[in-house]
């Protein structure tokens, strides 16, 4: 398996505009994970998913900020519009089963809002 | 409230001595904690593991130590080498986070030749 991948890797956006990041999970992993990591503020949960189903996303910290499972091979995180303050590497991670502590995260999404 | 953090945020050691590494944490109803390990450019990836009901658990050149007394935890790395130069995050789940890993802010490990 070639792990969790997201895509783009990097993304500069002028402010207001429409982003959106995109995560394909491991296979047979039944957890999705969206984290977000700052120096201030270090690596934040925004949201989880079991089985396509979003189950907390208290993390997320606005409504410009939107996430989808439609299916068990593809998530979504999106923000619109954006503000400079989104600037952030986006993780994605996945896991098998309830209670695993071995999370696989893919190689994150630099995130450059201007 | 509940939070996972780190005693240091930078720490260097030279190539061959054994590192410690600790972190504090506040959530006493915590099923596990965890240490990850992040390369510069990578996402985290996960070292060791120790149940809540422990107090030490060895891996490969990695031990963790849990005091439930202090709620403190550390990771040893024994004969530390250049590759194991990355920040170090200590994190924690359990039941009543939904088993969501809920990172503390990392400790900079800097191996010198």
């Amino acid at each position: 398996d070639a792990g969790v991948i997201q895509s783009p890797r990097h993304e500069v956006t002028e402010m207001g505009q429409e982003v959106t990041l995109r995560c394909k999970p491991i296979s047979g992993h039944d957890y999705l994970f969206w984290y977000r990591q700052t120096m201030m503020r270090g690596l934040e949960l925004l949201i989880y998913f079991n089985n396509n189903v979003p189950i907390d996303d208290s993390g997320m910290p606005e409504d410009r900020f939107s996430a989808k499972m439609p299916n068990a091979s593809f998530s979504t995180l999106k923000i619109q519009p954006s503000e400079p303050r989104d600037s952030a590497v986006y993780f994605c991670a996945s896991s098998l089963g309830w209670g695993n502590t071995e999370a696989f995260f893919g190689q994150g999404t630099r995130l450059t809002v201007v | 409230g509940e939070s996972v953090g780190l005693h240091l945020p930078t720490l260097s050691v030279q190539e061959g001595d054994n590192s410690i590494i600790n972190c504090a944490y506040s959530n006493s109803a915590s099923d596990y904690f965890i240490w990850y390990k992040q390369e510069s450019g990578k996402g985290p990836q996960f070292i060791i593991d120790i149940r809540s009901n422990m107090d030490k658990r060895q891996g490969q050149r990695v031990t963790v130590l849990l005091n439930k007394t202090v709620k403190h935890l550390s990771l040893q790395i024994a004969a530390t080498q250049p590759g194991d130069s990355a920040v170090y995050f200590c994190a924690e789940n359990g039941e009543n986070s939904g088993y969501a890993l809920n990172f503390g802010k990392g400790t900079s490990l800097l191996v010198t030749p």
